[in-house]
C-alpha cells in the first residue's frame, strides 16, 4: 500500500528566500509522484508530478521537485518565495495498475507562509 | 481553460437526509473521482470510475454512498443516510485515463461542495 508523509505542519518563510516543503513517500511499485496547491476556499490545483526520467521536475509558478529514489523523497522547491505563494500544499503518491486504478494517497499538507 | 465544476458550493442538511453532490468533469475525461477533506485533516479517496463502473473504492466508501453518471456530462455521489461524521469538503476529480504515465493520468480537482450535516 501506497502512504506519503509531509513531516513539517508548516514552513515559514521570508519573501525572496527559497522554499522548501518536504514530502517523503512509500510504494509497492514505480512511484508515481504529485504535488498540488489549495489555496483558502479553492480546489486543489495540479502543481508538477514525476513519473519518470529526470529526476528534477519543473512545474507550475516557478515550482520543482526532486526525486530521490534512495531516500524516497520528493521535496518541493522554490528558488524565491512569493507572498502569493501561501498556501496549504499536498503531497500526493499513487499506485500503478493493477495495484491502483487511480486513487491518490495525499500527505497531511503543510502550510506555506510568506511573509513580506 | 477547462474545469472541473461541482454544485452545490454549500449544502447543508439534517442528520438521516440523503444528499447528491454533483459534479461536471473536464469533458475529455474518462476517469472520475471523488476526495473528502474533513475539517483540519488530510484529503481522502473515496471511489474511482470508469466506463459506468466503480474501479476502486476505499474503506470509507460503504453501502450509504454510491455513484453515478447519469448523463454524457454529470457525476454525482449520494449519500443515502447523512451523518454527523460525513460533514467535509467534498472534491471531485477527473482524469483522461487511470494511468499511470504521461500527461494523461493527472487528476483535475474541482473547488469542492463543503457539506455540513446538522
Amino acid at each position: 500500500a501506497q502512504s506519503v508523509a509531509q513531516p513539517e505542519d508548516q514552513v515559514n518563510v521570508a519573501e525572496g528566500n527559497p522554499l522548501t516543503v518536504k514530502c517523503t513517500y512509500s510504494v509497492s511499485g514505480n512511484p508515481y509522484l504529485f504535488w498540488y496547491v489549495q489555496y483558502p476556499n479553492r480546489g486543489l490545483q495540479f502543481l508538477l508530478k514525476y513519473i519518470t526520467g529526470d529526476n528534477l521536475v519543473k512545474g507550475s509558478y516557478g515550482f520543482e521537485a526532486e526525486f530521490n529514489k534512495s531516500q524516497t523523497s520528493f521535496h518541493l522547491k522554490k528558488p524565491s518565495a512569493l507572498v502569493s505563494d501561501s498556501a496549504l500544499y499536498f503531497c500526493a503518491v499513487r499506485d500503478s495498475p493493477p495495484a491502483s486504478w487511480g486513487k491518490f494517497q495525499f500527505g497531511a499538507g503543510t502550510q506555506v507562509v510568506v511573509t513580506p | 481553460e477547462p474545469e472541473v465544476t461541482q454544485t452545490p458550493s454549500h449544502q447543508v442538511t439534517q442528520m438521516g437526509q440523503e444528499v447528491i453532490l454533483r459534479c461536471v468533469p473536464i469533458s475529455n475525461h474518462l476517469y472520475f473521482y471523488w476526495y473528502r477533506q474533513i475539517l483540519g485533516q488530510k484529503v481522502e479517496f473515496l471511489v474511482s470510475f470508469y466506463n459506468n463502473e466503480i474501479s476502486e473504492k476505499s474503506e470509507i466508501f460503504d453501502d450509504q454512498f454510491s455513484v453515478e453518471r447519469p448523463d454524457g456530462s454529470n457525476f454525482t455521489l449520494k449519500i443515502r443516510s447523512t451523518k454527523l461524521e460525513d460533514s467535509a469538503m467534498y472534491f471531485c476529480a477527473s482524469s483522461v485515463s487511470g494511468g499511470p504515465g504521461g500527461d494523461t493520468d493527472t487528476q483535475y480537482f474541482g473547488p469542492g461542495t463543503r457539506l455540513t450535516v446538522l
